[in-house]
């Protein structure tokens, strides 16, 4: 069966640097890719989309990366902040559906 | 806030007991899906809805387990006969129905099951 992994530890960095989330999956040909925020008791929100045919998309300090050979897909926070401390999900999704298959999440603690 | 809302937010149960979430969409949007999340896990789809069709079911969603969406608009989940394992956020989120489009969630449901 499809198998989605994110890093399972906690990210800790410190307040303006980059934070770089990994979103790895195997058994499963996704047609895009998408990366949620999530907060505590909260639903996810939604942040990017990136297609099978996209390298890479970006949104103000937000960058994410697909690689299909490797399956792999980056997620990059850039000049990191207190406030971007959450949980962040990646989800994979097939044109044939809108089921979205997500990973386990990886929670980021952005310090001063 | 996304626009779509769910109640309870929180339901305390015995098992062997019935429960019922209710999932109210945004307004324009003709697709509503059902996740579950435990502790420390990604959510997990458990079926969706375009319009009053539910279109895709989980192989997981056990038959004690219905959702029904019967005016294309608000959508109700029933848990028959609870157990423990069921205790969970069950989340609703909805979208424009366009094969690759963000989803919306909504706050959840906690449910408790003692």
């Amino acid at each position: 069966s499809q198998k989605i992994e994110q890093n399972s530890e906690a990210l800790n960095i410190q307040e303006g640097k980059t934070a770089t989330l990994t979103c790895n999956y195997t058994n499963y040909s996704p047609a895009y890719l998408q990366w949620y925020r999530q907060d505590p008791g909260r639903g996810p929100v939604f942040l990017l989309l990136i297609r099978e045919n996209e390298k890479e998309k970006r949104k103000e300090r937000l960058k994410v990366t697909f690689d299909t050979t490797l399956k792999q897909s980056l997620f990059h926070i850039t000049a990191s902040q207190p406030a971007d401390s959450a949980t962040y999900l990646c989800a994979l999704g097939r044109d044939n559906t809108d089921k979205l298959i997500f990973g386990t999440g990886t929670r980021l603690q952005v310090f001063p | 806030d996304t626009g779509v809302s769910q109640n309870p937010r929180h339901k305390i149960t015995k098992r062997g007991q019935n429960v019922t979430f209710r999932c109210d969409p945004i307004s324009e949007h003709n697709r509503l899906y059902w996740y579950r999340q435990t502790l420390g896990q990604g959510p997990e789809f458990l079926t969706y809805f375009q319009n009053e069709a539910q279109l895709e079911k989980s192989r997981l969603l056990s038959d004690r387990f219905s959702a029904e969406r019967p005016k294309g608009s608000f959508s109700t989940l029933e848990i028959q006969r609870t157990e423990q394992g069921d205790s969970a956020m069950y989340l609703c989120a909805s979208s424009l129905g366009r094969s690759r489009n963000e989803q919306f969630f909504g706050p959840g449901t906690r449910l408790t099951v003692l």
